[in-house]
């Protein structure tokens, strides 16, 4: 497979659910990320992790869980949410320069996401 | 912190027809992405800019970072151009990724 993955691509669960979503980069990259994009919302960055240590967290609640075991995975671990947590979740990916004050190319690279609803 | 703002919100287009989406962004930034989202979800990368002019294709874009805003040409508009355009930008302190509310676009056959 090439590119960034996803799975499952739909999820539904209940309140007291627990489950996990998936993400892998075939890219080659050393940072990874969560985003959020609710209905009618701008995309929310959630998580960023940079070479496998999260470097940001953007006051996510934590019913939400990330879990990097390496540059390539990405978790995302859900327990108690809420209705208003169902949403796109989208992952991405991108090579991050060793020296942030030289900007290279960065790109972010997203997978397909997964649409989640929370009942 | 950085605010993102996209302009217009909303376009629809005959086929053929040509257009400028708009990205202004309130503080200096690191670099900035045009992404396309298709009607499936989908996030589509279009163009790293954090200045100057890069063409692909029908899909130019010029970010003039001194005066914070960053254009997206659309050229001859097809239907598969349908969806909505993201402007992201990276904040120069604390390299925090910001995202426009989008401009959707749909492109009538």
């Amino acid at each position: 497979e090439t590119g960034v993955t996803q799975t499952p691509r739909h999820l539904v669960m209940g309140m007291t659910n627990k489950k996990s979503l998936k993400c892998e980069q075939h890219l080659g990259h050393n940072a990874m990320y969560w985003y959020k994009q609710s209905a009618k919302k701008p995309l929310e960055l959630m998580f960023v992790y940079n070479f496998k240590e999260q470097t940001e967290n953007n006051s996510v609640p934590s019913r939400f869980s990330p879990e990097c075991p390496n540059s390539s995975h990405l978790f995302l671990h859900l327990h108690t949410l809420q209705p208003e947590d169902s949403a796109l979740y989208l992952c991405a990916s991108s090579q991050v320069g060793v020296s942030r004050t030289l900007p290279e190319q960065e790109t972010q690279y997203f997978g397909p996401g997964t649409r989640l609803l929370v009942l | 912190g950085i605010q993102v703002e996209q302009s217009p919100p909303d376009l629809i287009l005959q086929e053929g027809a040509n257009s400028t989406l708009r990205c202004n962004f309130s503080d200096s930034v690191n670099n900035l992405q045009w992404f396309h989202q298709n009607p499936w979800g989908q996030l589509i990368n279009l163009f790293y800019i954090p200045s100057g002019t890069k063409q692909n294709g029908r899909l130019s874009a010029t970010t003039v970072a001194t005066e914070r805003y960053s254009l997206l040409y659309i050229s001859s508009s097809q239907t598969t151009d349908s969806g909505v355009y993201f402007c992201a930008v990276e904040s120069t302190g604390g390299f925090k990724t910001i995202f426009g509310a989008g401009t959707r676009l749909f492109v009538k056959a």
